[in-house]
């Protein structure tokens, strides 16, 4: 069955700090992905998405490329501010039986020091 | 245009008692999804429902079922609640020619 690999949490980073959060990923043909955000007492947020092999999406100064050849979709961002504090979930859809069911990693704590 | 809504927010029942939580999804979404979020298991696919049909389930016990309205509105119910059952549970809908699911803030249930 689809599964999603994300790296463990906690992460602290500094004000404006390099960001990286890896994502990894097992499906059966060619699921899209995604990152989704969620801020304390709240849902989740859609942050960005890739539907297809070398896809890159962004938002807010994230990033993040679907890497069929690693089966991959790192979440990256140049500088992070205290304000992206939250847990990020990687997550796939597969488009199991036409449905449209996502599996979610375990997620990754953000924390954003000054 | 108005996001998925879920009520109540938070709720707290005691084991045995049964529950009902509601989700309105995004005007002219037909696909509503349920998910529950707890710290041991982390995000769980329950159900998804389309045009009042359940058309994917996930791994859980018969316990706990679903529907959907003709205005694409979607319930989920809890019978026999238990310890474990304490989670926040989100809602998620989408349209149907594309597969971005947006969520609500959910319901937090606490089983006493």
């Amino acid at each position: 069955g689809n599964s999603v690999t994300q790296m463990e949490g906690p992460v602290t980073l500094s004000e404006e700090a390099f960001l990286t959060i890896n994502c990894t990923y097992t499906a059966t043909g060619y699921p899209s992905l995604f990152w989704y955000v969620q801020y304390p007492g709240e849902g989740l947020q859609l942050l960005l998405k890739a539907t297809k092999a070398d896809d890159k999406g962004s938002n807010k100064g994230f990033e993040a490329t679907y890497r069929k050849e690693t089966t991959s979709f790192h979440l990256e961002k140049g500088s992070v501010q205290v304000s992206d504090s939250a847990v990020y979930f990687c997550a796939l859809s597969g488009r199991t039986g036409g449905g449209n069911k996502l599996t979610f990693g375990t997620g990754t704590q953000l924390k954003v020091e000054l | 245009k108005a996001g998925v809504t879920q009520t109540p927010r938070y709720l707290i029942k005691t084991r045995g008692q049964q529950v009902t939580l509601s989700c309105s999804p995004i005007s002219g979404h037909r696909s509503v999804s349920w998910y529950q979020q707890t710290p041991g298991q982390g995000l769980q696919f329950l159900f998804e429902y389309f045009s009042e049909t359940q058309r994917n389930k996930g791994n859980f016990p018969g316990r706990f079922s679903g529907r959907q309205f003709s205005n694409s509105r979607s319930e989920m119910n809890v019978s026999t609640l238990e310890l474990g059952d304490s989670a926040l549970y989100l809602c998620a809908s989408s349209l149907a020619a594309e597969n971005i699911q947006y969520f609500g803030a959910g319901t937090r249930l606490s089983v006493l």
